[in-house]
């Protein structure tokens, strides 16, 4: 069955630190994206791909970036990680046109 | 961003009763979607209503976009535990989603 995959599940990482989140999706889906999740503030767009080599910015993409090399993959690097930047962050996936998203579990980030 | 504004943001109900909640936007959508989510998980997507005035039913769900694409309703009907979650209504500019902050909905037996 195909699937959208997010890991690690949880991960605990220190200030400064580069961390990379990783989402693989097995959908042939185009279009791939990162949120995260916070309390208050629901579910904010962090970037998002239409496409191998094509990646943009969402709301809120400072201090993140993604790189899409091929169709199933679409990596989130926090550049140099941030207490603000502990969240829950979530993967998506969707083909082209008014269809819903397939959502990963998520993964749990916190920045010490 | 188009921004959408749900409501009520908390609910709790019994188990039996019926409960409408509503998303709300100064903007016309092309669709929009609705959502549910359980702790620990990602959203997983309920329905798409793309016409406005469409009204979609999903067993005990009923679903209604509003007649100007700026709104949409969610309504069940005799509200069961397994109902409890948060309800997310989300509407697309280009194919990224805008959410709206959810509805959380507990039912208790």
């Amino acid at each position: 069955d195909a699937e959208i995959t997010q890991s690690p599940r949880h991960k605990i990482t220190e200030t400064g630190r580069q961390v990379t989140l990783a989402c693989h999706q097995t959908w042939n889906h185009n279009n791939m994206f990162w949120y995260r999740q916070d309390l208050g503030h629901g579910l904010r767009l962090i970037h998002y791909s239409y496409g191998v080599q094509d990646t943009n910015k969402g709301e809120v993409s400072d201090g993140y970036s993604v790189s899409r090399s091929n169709t199933e993959d679409l990596p989130l690097t926090l550049e140099s990680a941030a207490s603000s930047q502990t969240s829950v962050y979530f993967c998506a996936s969707s083909r082209d046109g008014p269809y819903g998203y397939t959502f990963g579990s998520g993964t749990r980030l916190t920045v010490v | 961003t188009q921004l959408l504004e749900q409501s009520p943001q908390f609910l709790s109900i019994q188990e039996g009763e019926n409960l409408t909640v509503y998303c709300n936007s100064s903007s016309v959508f092309s669709s929009l979607q609705w959502y549910r989510q359980e702790p620990g998980e990602g959203p997983v997507l309920l329905v798409t209503v793309v016409t406005g005035g469409e009204v979609k039913k999903l067993k005990r769900l009923t679903f209604q976009f509003g007649d100007a694409r700026k709104d949409s309703s969610l309504h069940i009907t005799a509200a069961q535990p397994g109902d409890t979650g948060l309800y997310l209504c989300a509407g697309p500019t280009g194919y990224a989603l805008n959410f709206g902050k959810g509805t959380s909905l507990l039912v208790t037996p």
